[in-house]
């Protein structure tokens, strides 16, 4: 696609239950990033995937977050048993490839309310 | 870390006057980026600077870079009220992920 495809775009939940979140990188990007931002703040790295390699999955929180990617396509982020402090715009990018010059495309990101 | 961190938090001006933000990081690094959030959704990436370069413009931006204290700026001029926006650094070390800063929240006043 043209750019960076997430969805939903706003998902509410109970406390609880577990969500998954999607996201379609632009075609060819082998790099793809998902970031969590909390009202106001800054973004915070959540995992990185790039072509076949293993995952950085650094920045996952707790045991309950996990994400997937099958090849170079598209990606979900599961977040099991959520909390309130789940609550957060979740934002994917992708990058051509595994160098930061070309800058990051972002997604629109999903809203996730937990309540 | 190499996280950034923007100065001032939010910064209001005029229609038409320049607006400066400041970004402040604490290791090397092999380029530094801004970045644009309108409506705290996606971001769009509004230029980068490599180590090596000082200055770098686009339009009416202007970015700054000393890497021997470790700053930027983002200097916009002649804003405009569409450029009402979240205002972020990030940095790189030229491979794998970019750290965010925290943000300058940009208000233009018509």
């Amino acid at each position: 696609g043209a750019g960076v495809s997430q969805s939903p775009s706003n998902k509410v939940t109970e406390k609880g239950k577990d969500v998954e979140l999607r996201c379609d990188p632009i075609s060819g990007h082998t790099a793809l990033y998902w970031y969590r931002q909390r009202l106001g703040q800054g973004l915070e790295f959540l995992i990185y995937f790039q072509g076949n390699s293993a995952p950085d999955k650094s920045g996952l929180p707790s045991d309950r977050f996990s994400a997937e990617r099958t090849g170079e396509s598209v990606s979900t982020l599961t977040i099991q048993r959520t909390q309130q402090e789940d609550s957060a715009v979740y934002l994917c990018a992708s990058t051509p490839d595994s160098s930061t010059v070309a800058g990051y495309t972002f997604g629109s990101g999903t809203r996730l309310t937990v309540v | 870390s190499q996280q950034g961190e923007e100065d001032p938090q939010a910064l209001s001006i005029q229609e038409g006057e320049n607006a400066t933000m400041n970004c402040s990081y604490k290791t090397s690094i092999n380029n530094l980026q801004w970045y644009r959030q309108n409506s705290g959704r996606g971001l769009v990436h509004l230029i980068l600077i490599r180590s090596n370069e000082r200055e770098k413009h686009s339009g009416r931006l202007r970015v700054t870079l000393d890497t021997s204290k470790k700053s930027s700026s983002l200097l916009i001029t002649a804003s405009r009220a569409a450029d009402t926006a979240s205002y972020f650094c990030a940095t790189s070390g030229g491979y794998q992920k970019v750290t965010f800063g925290t943000g300058t929240k940009l208000q233009v006043i018509p």
